[in-house]
């Protein structure tokens, strides 16, 4: 079990470019989040996946932001026409189907847009 | 809609000393909660949560929690601080009992402990 393990961790992109992000979640967890946390707050929720149908996904998720997770595995995140307001950190997280059960997250992927 | 407040922004302690981080919750249903602590520039990792049973859990690096219904209440407590445990502090709640099991995060606690 290595844990989720997002990339890339840091990236600095110019105003109006494009982003992606990728997720591995642990292994035989069929459930993955995403989240945005920015500075002196705390985790928002952006979208959610159960295998690979995305199953919910928040207002703050506009339609520059997309996420997949082909074949229930791995999932990425893509921001189109990356906007300063967008620079924080982006977790993932995954855990099985139990609704009991933890939900483990990354090490994050911080986006910086200058 | 379910939420979690924390109400202090910081805490500070002195090493050695009893340490609480504050946290209530507003749901409705049984609560699923849960404490993530997050170090600088790090993810979030699990500390512990209450699902049934027990109103005491113990988690992960000396940490507990009590659960109490009437004061809808989920403070984290640890008997004896350490300098390490200075961290930003998550209480979640589950989001929609029954359901798909999405965490809904206070604002964090900043926890300082003093040498």
């Amino acid at each position: 079990d290595t844990g989720v393990s997002q990339d890339p961790r840091h990236k600095i992109t110019k105003r109006g470019q494009n982003v992606t992000f990728r997720c591995d979640p642990i292994s035989e967890h069929n459930r993955l989040y995403w989240y945005r946390q920015t500075l002196g707050q705390g985790p928002e929720f952006l979208t959610y996946f159960q295998n690979e149908a995305q199953l919910e996904k928040s207002r703050l998720l506009s339609d520059r932001f997309s996420a997949e997770r082909p074949k229930g595995s791995f999932s990425t995140l893509e921001i189109q026409r990356t906007e300063q307001g967008d620079s924080a950190m982006y977790l993932c997280a995954s855990s099985l189907m139990d609704s009991g059960n933890t939900i483990y997250f990354g090490e994050g992927s911080w986006l910086t847009v200058v | 809609a379910q939420s979690v407040a924390q109400p202090e922004d910081q805490v500070n302690v002195a090493e050695g000393n009893p340490l609480t981080v504050k946290c209530t919750y507003s749901v409705s249903g049984n609560p699923y909660l849960f404490w993530y602590v997050q170090y600088p520039n790090r993810g979030l990792q699990f500390l512990l949560k209450y699902i049934t049973g027990d109103n005491l859990v113990k988690g992960s690096y000396g940490f507990e929690a009590e659960f109490n219904k009437s004061q809808t209440s989920f403070h984290l407590k640890k008997p004896s601080a350490l300098v390490s445990d200075s961290a930003l502090y998550f209480c979640a709640v589950r989001d929609r009992p029954g359901g798909y099991n999405k965490l809904i995060f206070g604002a964090g606690t900043r926890l300082a402990v003093h040498p």
